[in-house]
């Protein structure tokens, strides 16, 4: 598993409010990924990281943001969370001489009542 | 367009069948392919990976297949168990930038 961990696992919060999920990993590894996976779609990417401070952003981004001011914590905001960021979030790093192989961590359950 | 298409949706099988999962894609330059296992409620894991110079490889009962001229790939799943139940997802690298390309899955029953 890359010693990827996220927190936390589940949440519900309602609709106006910030939520902020953690992804840390163990290895040091340069990139880091956010993705949310919702039925019928693939997994989506929201935000990447290929450094400390170093951010980018993913196909569907509007209404998060992100910070990496460690090399092993990957933090993602919602800054507001709306029912349509119910989702299942994935954090991701890659690995490799091109970086072309992820590993995934465990999920996050996020509901927005 | 870069896509991943996997066919079909989702599938049912005796446990001890075989069965071949397809992964078509339309991303340039291709990279690599990836076949993940996703089990209900867990993260996608690795099954195999590919580069353009491979046309098959295996990691167990799994086999999967790449042909780079016509953009396929399949994931043949030999003598089913009934553990072998989760979503198989295709993922396409281009070899611009850091670029993840995810098809929607291949939803696995087995069924005893």
């Amino acid at each position: 598993d890359a010693g990827i961990t996220q927190s936390p696992r589940h949440k519900v919060t309602e609709t106006g409010t910030p939520v902020t999920l953690r992804c840390h990993q163990t290895e040091n590894h340069r990139y880091m990924y956010w993705y949310r996976q919702d039925p019928g779609h693939g997994l989506r990417l929201i935000h990447y990281s290929y450094g400390v401070k170093d951010t980018d952003k993913g196909e569907v981004s509007d209404g998060y943001s992100v910070s990496r001011s460690k090399t092993e914590d990957f933090l993602l905001t919602l800054e507001s969370a709306t029912s349509s960021q119910t989702s299942v979030y994935f954090c991701a790093i890659s690995v490799g001489p091109e970086a072309y192989e992820q590993y995934f961590g465990p999920g996050t359950r996020l509901t927005v009542t | 367009k870069n896509q991943v298409e996997q066919s079909p949706q989702s599938l049912i099988i005796l446990e001890g069948k075989n069965c071949t999962l397809q992964c078509n894609y339309t991303v340039s330059p291709f990279s690599n392919l990836r076949w993940y296992k996703q089990d209900t409620g867990r993260g996608p894991v690795s099954l195999t990976i590919m580069t353009f110079s491979e046309n098959t490889k295996s990691n167990g009962r799994y086999t999967a297949t790449l042909d780079a001229d016509t953009k396929q790939s399949s994931l043949h799943i030999t003598a089913s168990q009934l553990s072998d139940s989760a979503s198989y997802i295709c993922v396409v690298s281009a070899r611009t930038g850091n670029q993840f390309y995810f098809g929607t899955g291949t939803s696995l029953t087995v069924i005893p």
